[in-house]
This record gives C-alpha cells, sequence and structure tokens, in this order.
C-alpha cells in the first residue's frame, strides 16, 4: 500500500541552528500535509502543499513540495524551544480517501 | 468553537475487559478517523467513516477491535478483551470532507493502559 517514509527519525539540535525534515513517496501524492505535535499533545495541521514545486513560508518554517511531487521537506530556521515536538508529513491513501502518515520525526531543541 | 473532543482522557483496566473509547467530531465534520499512538511512535490508521458508514476499516488490528458512528457526529470505538498490547494513545480526527486534501483536527486523545 501506499507508504510515506520520513527522516531522520530524531534529531537533537541546539538552539538557533537550522532543522530539516524530509518527506518520500514512492508514488506521485496529489497534495501533502504537516503536522505539529507537541510532547503529551495532539497533533496540530501546519500547512498543505498542492503544486509541483510550491515553496510555502510561515515565519521560522519553510515548506517545499518537489517538483515530481513524491517528496517534501520542512526546514525551520534558527530554532527555538518553542519548535520541540514531532514534524508528520501525510499524503493521500491508495484511494484518496484518507491521509497516510509518515512516521514523525522528533526534533529536540537544547538552549 | 469547540474543537474535538474524546473521552475518557485516560482509561486503566485489566486484561480481558471491554473498553469503550468516544469522539465527539466538530460540528458539520462529515469525516472522522481513529488513529492509535503508541509511546513515540507514529499514527496507525484504524478506521475512517464518512458519515455513518465506514468505507475503510483496514486498520483495525483484529476482530477484537470495532468501531461505530450515530446520527453522522459521535463514534465509539470498542475493543473487546482487552490485551496489553492495546496499551497506546488513541487518537480521533475530524475533517469538513472526506478527501484527503482535508486538514484534520485531532481530538486530545484517550490514554488508554490495561494492566
Amino acid at each position: 500500500g501506499q507508504q510515506v517514509m520520513q527522516i531522520p527519525q530524531y534529531q537533537h539540535v541546539q538552539e538557533g541552528e537550522d532543522f530539516t525534515t524530509y518527506c518520500n513517496s514512492s508514488t506521485t501524492l496529489s497534495n501533502i500535509q504537516w503536522y505539529k505535535q507537541r510532547p503529551g499533545g495532539h497533533p496540530v495541521f501546519l500547512i498543505q502543499l498542492v503544486k509541483s514545486g510550491e515553496v510555502k513560508k510561515q515565519k521560522r518554517l519553510t515548506f517545499q513540495f518537489g517538483e515530481a511531487k513524491k517528496n517534501s521537506s520542512l526546514h525551520i530556521t534558527a530554532t527555538q524551544t518553542t519548535d520541540v515536538g514531532t514534524y508528520f508529513c501525510a499524503g493521500p491513501g491508495e484511494y484518496g480517501n484518507k491521509l497516510v502518515f509518515g512516521a514523525g520525526t522528533i526534533l529536540r531543541v537544547k538552549s | 468553537g469547540a474543537g474535538v473532543s474524546q473521552s475518557p482522557s485516560n482509561k486503566v483496566t485489566e486484561k480481558g475487559k471491554d473498553v469503550e473509547l468516544r469522539c465527539d467530531p466538530i460540528s458539520g465534520h462529515t469525516a472522522l478517523y481513529w488513529y492509535r499512538q503508541s509511546l513515540g511512535q507514529g499514527l496507525e490508521f484504524l478506521i475512517y467513516f464518512q458519515g455513518n458508514s465506514a468505507p475503510d476499516k483496514s486498520g483495525l488490528p483484529s476482530d477484537r477491535f470495532s468501531a461505530e458512528r450515530t446520527g453522522g457526529s459521535v463514534s465509539t470505538l470498542t475493543i473487546q478483551r482487552t490485551q496489553q498490547e492495546d496499551s497506546a494513545v488513541y487518537l480521533c480526527a475530524s475533517s469538513l470532507g472526506g478527501l484527503s486534501n482535508q486538514p484534520q483536527h485531532f481530538g486530545d486523545g484517550t490514554r488508554l493502559s490495561i494492566l
């Protein structure tokens, strides 16, 4: 079935350093969504990308969708302790009726 | 406005007992999803509802798991004869429609512990 692979599994950075998580699919995705889950919390929708090569920014967060619509990335510039959490990407399932989530990247920020 | 509401927030029960978890989606959201998340792990899809019907039950781990949704609103996930491996956080999400291009809104989850 449809799979979305996400790397790295875990990253520990010094506050102020940049962070990137990558998401890859074996098939073309019609769209990709990103979610953030704070420790002890629930996933919260961040953004959706739809167009090939699309780039969207939310303050220090930059989201990209690959030209082939098979991969995506989330880049955080100058991390802060508030960025701590798990970042999930999610793509459409085989029949477009559900999301398939990546395993997530756990981000820890050392101040 | 109210978000997705789940109850109970925590449930501790003995192995072999049945448990029922409840999800109250955002009003007007036709799609409802159940996920399971073990500690430090990703989201495991269980079942999806569009209205009251469940077009995709592919993620239910065994026949001990069942779910229903009534009135196109509240859903209950039932686990019969619980086992220790059922211990996890059970998350419910709803979305405006049943297509994968709709953002999903999650509840706070039910933390289930099987002794």
